[in-house]
């Protein structure tokens, strides 16, 4: 059982438009909701996290939309450059234990 | 300063041998966790430790896998008679405390011919 589902497997965006990453989880336990981005050789990196009381958290060109009654959540990056080529995974925590969805792997257009 | 390391990189072995891959993790981190990234494939969960001991060992697939953090510091995960499956990359991550952020290492690259 899935318990975070990722979409769409992979992304193509023009440099300078909006990436969009979806995921949905079932697990109402969940108390805390990361973004990572991992680039090829390298170990995943936080990108940015929300928890379940915020509707939307901004960090530069990163933003989160939460929707707690849909259980879903979502990645915006605006300005979209070809240095944010990588893949990127949704996550939601549980007892300290982080379960990833799938990934996205995101190429940007130059 | 320096982030968590693992080594070695790349591991090539032989259906059927053990393997130990070590982690060093960030210094004064008492959390320590290790995940298995099959190909296309988010990290799942293996094991963590809180100090030395291993708080949660539920993503362990079977009693061929085993790790341990005797000092409270570095971490070795131990894979007996391996099998072409074990096949992953193997990432390490550390946190200052339980519920805080976790930072990866590069991985170990595992191949099991």
């Amino acid at each position: 059982q899935q318990q975070v589902k990722q979409s769409p497997q992979s992304l193509i965006v023009q440099k300078g438009g909006i990436s969009i990453i979806n995921c949905a989880y079932e697990n109402t336990a969940f108390d805390y909701f990361p973004w990572y981005q991992q680039f090829p050789g390298k170990g995943p990196a936080l990108l940015i996290a929300i928890r379940p009381d915020v509707s939307e958290k901004k960090e530069g060109r990163f933003t989160i939309s939460f929707n707690k009654s849909a259980k879903q959540f979502s990645l915006h990056i605006m300005d979209s450059q070809p240095g944010d080529s990588a893949t990127y995974f949704c996550a939601a925590r549980k007892d300290d234990k982080i379960i990833f969805g799938k990934g996205t792997r995101l190429h940007i257009l130059p | 300063g320096a982030g968590v390391s693992q080594t070695p990189s790349n591991k090539v072995t032989e259906k059927g041998k053990y393997v130990e891959l070590r982690c060093d993790p960030i210094s004064g981190h008492t959390a320590l966790y290790w995940y298995r990234q099959s190909l296309g494939q988010g990290p799942e969960f293996l094991i963590y430790f809180q100090g030395t001991g291993a708080a949660d060992d539920s993503g362990l697939p079977n009693d061929r896998f085993f790790a341990v953090r005797p000092e409270g510091s570095v971490s070795t995960l131990k894979i007996q008679r391996t099998e072409r499956g074990d096949s992953a990359m193997y990432l390490c991550a550390s946190s200052s405390a339980n519920y805080n952020e976790q930072f990866f290492g590069p991985g170990t690259r595992l191949t099991v011919l």
